[in-house]
């Protein structure tokens, strides 16, 4: 699978804070995406990038922002942290075709009390 | 957008069984993948199979695109096949890819 890793892998943090989660891709993947996972809820989009500094919302994106300033590394931000932002958040990668292999780093673990 | 809807939403088997899980989508796709998420919470991605039918060990797929549905075999199951299933599909473009709700499938030795 593609070199995909996420940091942190386990986080506590209090509400109203900010906090950014990374995500960094050693294959020359030119599309990254942010996804949240929820009991119930499955797998949802938060947001994603087609190319350094080109990002766009996905079906969850309120609350969240992205930035994309080198093809490898993909960030998302928390600005003012709730509850139900508590989640576990996968970051992914796919190649230079938008029909190629999706693949995910392992994971962020995000607790907000 | 498309839906996509996952059956069996829970399965129970034991081990060297085979089993079936279907994946059935509401509009035309050119796109559909489907992963394994194991029971520490990894995703694997097991197929890229927008049509036809692909072999991967004791894994298959096959995807009926006219049909709007795609099929993943199991056979021969071992307990490291247990876990979730999730079939994807293009929501708003190629490569927005919406998510099933799952089959968990649980290998009993």
């Amino acid at each position: 699978d593609a070199g995909i890793t996420q940091s942190p892998r386990h986080k506590v943090t209090e509400t109203g804070t900010p906090v950014t989660l990374r995500c960094h891709q050693t294959e020359n993947h030119r599309y990254m995406y942010w996804y949240r996972q929820d009991p119930g809820h499955g797998l949802r989009l938060i947001h994603y990038s087609y190319g350094v500094k080109d990002t766009d919302k996905g079906e969850v994106s309120d609350g969240y922002s992205v930035s994309r300033s080198k093809t490898e590394d993909f960030l998302l931000t928390l600005e003012s942290a709730t509850s139900s932002q508590t989640s576990v958040y996968f970051c992914a990668s796919q190649g230079g075709a938008t029909n190629e292999k999706l693949f995910f780093g392992s994971g962020t673990q995000l607790s907000v009390l | 957008g498309i839906q996509v809807e996952q059956s069996p939403p829970d399965l129970i088997l034991q081990e060297g069984a085979n089993s079936t899980l279907r994946c059935n989508f509401s509009d035309s796709v050119n796109n559909l993948q489907w992963f394994h998420q194991n029971p520490w919470g990894q995703l694997i991605n097991l197929f890229y199979i927008p049509s036809g039918t692909k072999q991967n060990g004791r894994l298959s797929a096959t995807t009926v695109a006219t049909e709007r549905y795609s099929l993943l075999y199991i056979s021969s199951s071992q307990t490291t096949d247990s876990g979730v299933y999730f079939c994807a599909v293009p929501r708003y473009g190629n490569n927005r890819l919406a998510f099933g709700k799952g089959n968990q499938v649980v290998v009993i030795p």
